[in-house]
């Protein structure tokens, strides 16, 4: 089973900058099956980005992601009131159970 | 969409049905999931059926005491869960996959997610 370990734990940032956040895999991710989640308070996790760069439907640019094999990273340019959440990442290239990270809390500064 | 329901607070051993309705694309032909998260946690993989429901994946967690099944005519996923425990607490999340298995090389990520039905298990 891969383990996800997500960095930091909690980022405290401003309206405006820009954010990055880490994901680093136990192994090799396999193509890269990697997605990134959104999760406000009290709502259901939102898929952003998959296969380690590709944004998901109506995902504004800001969201980008990188990375392969082991690291990667997803980055938001200038901070909403809105996009201070939680963010999971998640593999799905190994076989069953698909894992996640334990989360990044972006809080605002 | 997803639209979860079934959650409520049940005893320790207790049991208890979750379902999930979906509209808006071909439920019979996609790979569906149970994703949960315990309070003030992160997210957990339960179980996982195939399109066909002939195909089901369980996390050791929950193997032997929880069922999924799906019913392709009305739409809906359903957990079946049995001998629950004060660690089965969390909101369950319906998730669909994106392909008919679960199957290594297909890219599953999950898209999109139920609203979420909260289970406590409290004596």
């Amino acid at each position: 089973e891969i383990v996800l370990t997500q960095s930091p734990g909690t980022l405290s940032l401003s309206p405006g900058e820009r954010a990055t956040l880490a994901c680093r895999a136990s192994q090799t991710v396999n193509s890269n099956y990697l997605a990134w989640y959104q999760q406000r308070p009290g709502q259901a996790p939102r898929l952003l980005i998959f296969g380690a760069s590709r944004r998901a439907t109506g995902i504004p640019d800001k969201f980008s992601g990188s990375g392969s094999g082991t690291d990667f990273t997803l980055t938001i340019s200038s901070l909403e009131p809105e996009d201070f959440a939680v963010y999971y990442c998640q593999q799905y290239g190994d076989s069953l159970p698909y894992t996640f990270g334990q989360g990044t809390k972006l809080e605002i500064k | 969409q997803l639209v979860d329901s079934g959650g409520g607070l049940v005893k320790p051993g207790g049991s208890l049905r979750l379902s999930c309705a979906a509209s808006g694309f071909p439920f019979s032909n996609f790979a569906m999931s149970w994703v949960r998260q315990a309070p003030g946690k992160g997210l957990e993989w339960v179980s996982g059926i195939s399109d066909s429901g002939d195909t089901t994946h369980y996390a050791d967690s929950v193997k032997g005491r929880f069922t999924i099944s799906r019913d392709n005519s009305n739409s809906s996923l359903y957990l079946q869960m049995n001998s629950l425990r004060a660690e089965d607490t969390a909101v369950y999340y319906c998730v669909k996959a994106q392909y008919y298995d679960y199957i290594w090389g297909l890219p599953n990520w999950f898209d999109p997610w139920g609203q979420g039905t909260l289970v406590s298990v409290s004596s």
